[in-house]
């Protein structure tokens, strides 16, 4: 079946530091692959996706690149800030398939 | 615009009374829904999907169930919670098909004491 590995958190930032989570999946097809996000006493929200392999998800100064020969879509940004302090998530779906397999999430603190 | 509604956003609850969460869903139709569960330190976990009125995909055998009356309204019960129900609950809903983007609800924190 499907399943999403992320790094365990949590991680600990500086303000202005570089961020990776790392995220590798497993699928028996060709998944759209995502990251979510959940700031603290809420729901998630979408964050980035891609729909192919090379394909390169952005916002917010996020971005993710989905690798199909290594089965990997890690999340990088280059200068977090407080603000950015949430649990991320990543998932995918498979066309064809009516569910999203989310991975364990993991918990940013950025600290001033 | 879609909106999706989630209630109550905090529940107490006495081991073995029973538990209904409703979810609801404006501005589309026809929609897939889902409940996940959020347990302290153990990710998101898909409980019951439906793309259909009255059609329930269970994810994981256990102590709750799910019923669709309406098109838009999704909603997780139980007969007699058990202290691992505790968790945090999202419902959410998702175009056809799924691997566009999912929207959630802002989730309910069940506490089973």
């Amino acid at each position: 079946g499907n399943s999403v590995t992320q790094m365990e958190g949590p991680v600990t930032l500086s303000e202005e530091a570089f961020l990776t989570i790392n995220c590798t999946y497993t699928a028996t097809g060709y998944p759209s692959l995502f990251w979510y996000v959940q700031y603290p006493g809420e729901g998630l929200q979408l964050l980035l996706k891609a729909t192919k392999a090379d394909d390169k998800g952005s916002n917010k100064g996020f971005e993710a690149t989905y690798r199909k020969e290594t089965t990997s879509f890690h999340l990088e940004k280059g200068s977090v800030q407080v603000s950015d302090s949430a649990v991320y998530f990543c998932a995918l779906s498979e066309r064809g398939y009516q569910k999203v397999t989310f991975g364990t999430g993991t918990k940013l603190q950025v600290i001033p | 615009s879609q909106t999706i509604h989630q209630w109550p956003a905090t529940l107490v609850q006495p081991v073995g009374s029973p538990l209904s969460l409703e979810c609801t869903v404006e501005g589309t139709s026809n929609p897939n829904l889902y409940w996940y569960r959020q347990a302290a330190g153990r990710g998101l976990q898909l409980l019951f999907y439906s793309i259909g009125i009255g059609q329930i995909s269970s994810e994981v055998p256990q102590n709750l169930s799910a019923s669709r009356p309406q098109d838009r309204q999704f909603i997780l019960s139980s007969k007699k919670l058990l202290l691992s129900d505790s968790g945090f609950y999202l419902c959410a809903w998702s175009g056809t098909p799924v691997n566009e983007k999912l929207f959630f609800g802002s989730g309910t924190q069940l506490s089973v004491l």
